[in-house]
Parts: structure tokens; sequence; C-alpha cells
């Protein structure tokens, strides 16, 4: 199993540019999550999915937007990409419930300019 | 909104020294977790806390739930240097929120 897998591990954009973050996982899992993480602070969570065509948002879901239409891919949107939006991306995933042992990809390092 | 304080902020110890950190909150929650973020990766379950009061081991880690449910402290025995990294403690809110501490990060001294 390769787990939980993202793609790209880097990315640099200019601001206003749109790009789609992609995470991927081979474990079933119903429950996936994305975050983000910014220097000196512990993760925080943007947008999350129970199980495919159900997505909600989290504590910090403006300017991202996600779609879940298999089990297996949770892509973030970010459509007009802002400073900002600079960051580590990291995608997880879990079991059944949120309370489950969450895996978490390697992360996307972004950079806005 | 709600807050974990995790103390202290960094810390840099010697090889073979044991290690204490814990985390703080204002708010009651009934499940305490504490993951590891190695540098230039994801963070990895350590250990999982569901009971006020419970003390879990695993390995040279050891964790308690505090019993009033708003505090939770981690001890790392005899460190290696493999134990360097970031150290948050996480809980779960309702309606699915799940909230990181800041962390706590440990460096040995050389």
């Amino acid at each position: 199993n390769a787990g939980v897998t993202q793609t790209p591990k880097f990315q640099v954009l200019k601001t206003g540019q749109s790009m789609t973050l992609q995470c991927a996982q081979d474990m079933n899992h119903e429950y996936m999550s994305w975050y983000r993480q910014d220097p000196g602070m512990g993760l925080r969570l943007i947008h999350y999915s129970v199980g495919a065509g159900i997505t909600d948002q989290g504590e910090v879901p403006n300017g991202y937007n996600v779609s879940r239409s298999t089990t297996e891919d949770f892509p973030l949107r970010l459509l007009s990409a802002a400073p900002s939006q600079t960051s580590v991306y990291f995608c997880a995933s879990s079991s059944g419930r949120l309370t489950d042992t969450q895996y978490f990809g390697p992360g996307t390092r972004l950079t806005v300019l | 909104g709600q807050q974990l304080n995790q103390s202290p902020q960094s810390m840099f110890i010697q090889e073979g020294e044991d290690v204490s950190m814990n985390c703080t909150s204002s708010s009651i929650f009934n499940t305490w977790l504490w993951y590891k973020q190695d540098p230039g990766e994801g963070p990895v379950l350590l250990i999982a806390l569901y009971k006020a009061g419970e003390l879990t081991s695993n390995g040279r880690l050891t964790a308690q739930f505090g019993i009033t449910r708003k505090d939770s402290f981690l001890n790392i025995s005899a460190s290696i240097p493999s134990d360097v990294g970031i150290y948050f403690c996480v809980v779960y809110s309702s309606a699915s929120k799940i909230i990181f501490g800041s962390g706590t990060r440990l460096s040995i001294r050389p």
C-alpha cells in the first residue's frame, strides 16, 4: 500500500492563479481531510469528507473548494491564490470516523507570490 | 475559539535524558491524542487517550489524560536522536472539528 499520496510536493503560484492539490489514498478509508500548517503553528482543518459525495467545512475553509467523487481521491482547489495561502498543506485519511487514527500524506509546500 | 496550550514551545535535551511536555485547555475534551511530526513529513499518531485519568504507554512514551479532561502530558524516557521532531496534542470538538496544539519542538543538544 502506498498509503496517502500528495502531488505536487512543491508549487509556486502567482497571486490570482488557480490550482488543484491532489490527494489519494489506497486504504479504502471513508474519512479524508485537508489541513494547512503555517510556521510555528499546529495544523488547521480546511475541509473534510466522511465519504464519497459528502464534504464539509473545517476551521479555515475560505478560499478553498473540495469535492469527493470517489473514495480514493480528495482534491483541494484554490480558485484564486493569495499570498495568505502560502503554507504547507497536508491531506489525511482515516478508516471511519474522525476519531480513528489519521494517516497523513507527506505534504505540499505552496508559495504564493 | 478553542485553544490548546502546549508547553514548552521548544526544548533542547541531551541524549539519554527524560522529556516531559504538557497540553492544557480551558475546555473539556473527551479524547486526547499525541502526534509526532518529523521534519518534512506529516504527523504520525503516537498515543490516543479516551478516558479521563487514563495512563497509556507506547514503548518509551507515556501519556496521561487529565482527570479534569482539560489537560494531558507526554513523557519520553531515555531520549534518543530519532525522538527529534515536533510533538502535537490533538483533541476533537463537536461537529467533527479537530484541533491541534501549536506543538513542542524537541531538539538534541550536540
